[in-house]
């Protein structure tokens, strides 16, 4: 089964902009959309970004999403405290059917 | 605006079976699939299947593939994970939430509010 790979932290400081970066396949990212979550534990993931760049509605657009082949990035501009948490990226496997999770990169802003 | 509720948090042992339901709506039986998502502690975010109840599609990860059983009941717009043959590792707070049925296009831009589930002896 594929993997996406992030790494696995991230910190900076307030008002930095920050680049959370998923690597995947051609089975996976490449041709499939991604979405990206943040997740605190305690409370229930919250959708980011969709579609490789698509923001949801309430999401500021200090929150940039890309693709560029098998890899994806979520960007976060003028950071702030509230960004903390854990940030995953997400895609359809289309080699063996299943929604495959990245290992998740815990942003922290110091 | 939607809401996806969930059951209750649960205590069991090691070996038995926990069903969790998460009620939706009429629009998200009809017209989305549902996904469960679980994160065990100090773990990431784990797929753990799908259903799309108004064509009775199901799929689940290779690593429950035996284990799990995901139903609906289109009446009640109500989705249900049933996990068996619990073990400690099971031990994690299950997410339901909707998704397109397009899996090419998958997100989740709606969820339950978690159910934790502890297996213990």
């Amino acid at each position: 089964q594929s993997v996406l790979t992030q790494s696995p932290s991230l910190s900076a400081a307030p008002g930095q902009r920050v680049i959370i970066s998923c690597s995947g396949t051609s089975s996976t990212i490449g041709n499939n959309y991604v979405s990206w979550y943040r997740h605190l534990p305690g409370s229930s993931p919250e959708l980011v970004a969709f579609n490789d760049d698509k923001r949801p509605s309430g999401i500021p657009d200090r929150f940039s999403a890309s693709k560029s082949r098998s890899s994806a990035t979520l960007a976060i501009a003028a950071l702030q405290t509230g960004d903390e948490g854990d940030y995953f990226c997400a895609s359809w496997d289309s080699g063996v059917s299943t929604v495959i999770f990245g290992g998740g990169t815990r942003l922290t802003v110091l | 605006q939607v809401q996806l509720v969930q059951s209750e948090s649960d205590v069991l042992k090691p070996g038995s079976s926990v069903k969790v339901s998460c009620k939706t709506s009429a629009d998200i039986v009809n017209n989305y699939s549902v996904h469960w998502v679980r994160r065990a502690p100090g773990q990431g975010l784990e797929w753990v299947g799908k259903i799309a109840p108004s064509v009775g599609i199901t799929k689940s990860a290779d690593r429950f593939r035996g284990r799990v059983t995901l139903t609906a009941d289109t009446s009640t717009a109500t989705a249900f994970l049933e996990v068996r043959r619990l073990t400690f590792d099971d031990t994690a707070v299950y997410f339901c939430g909707r998704s397109v049925m397009n899996d090419f296009y998958f997100h989740m831009d709606v969820w339950g509010q978690g159910t934790t589930v502890v297996v213990s002896s």
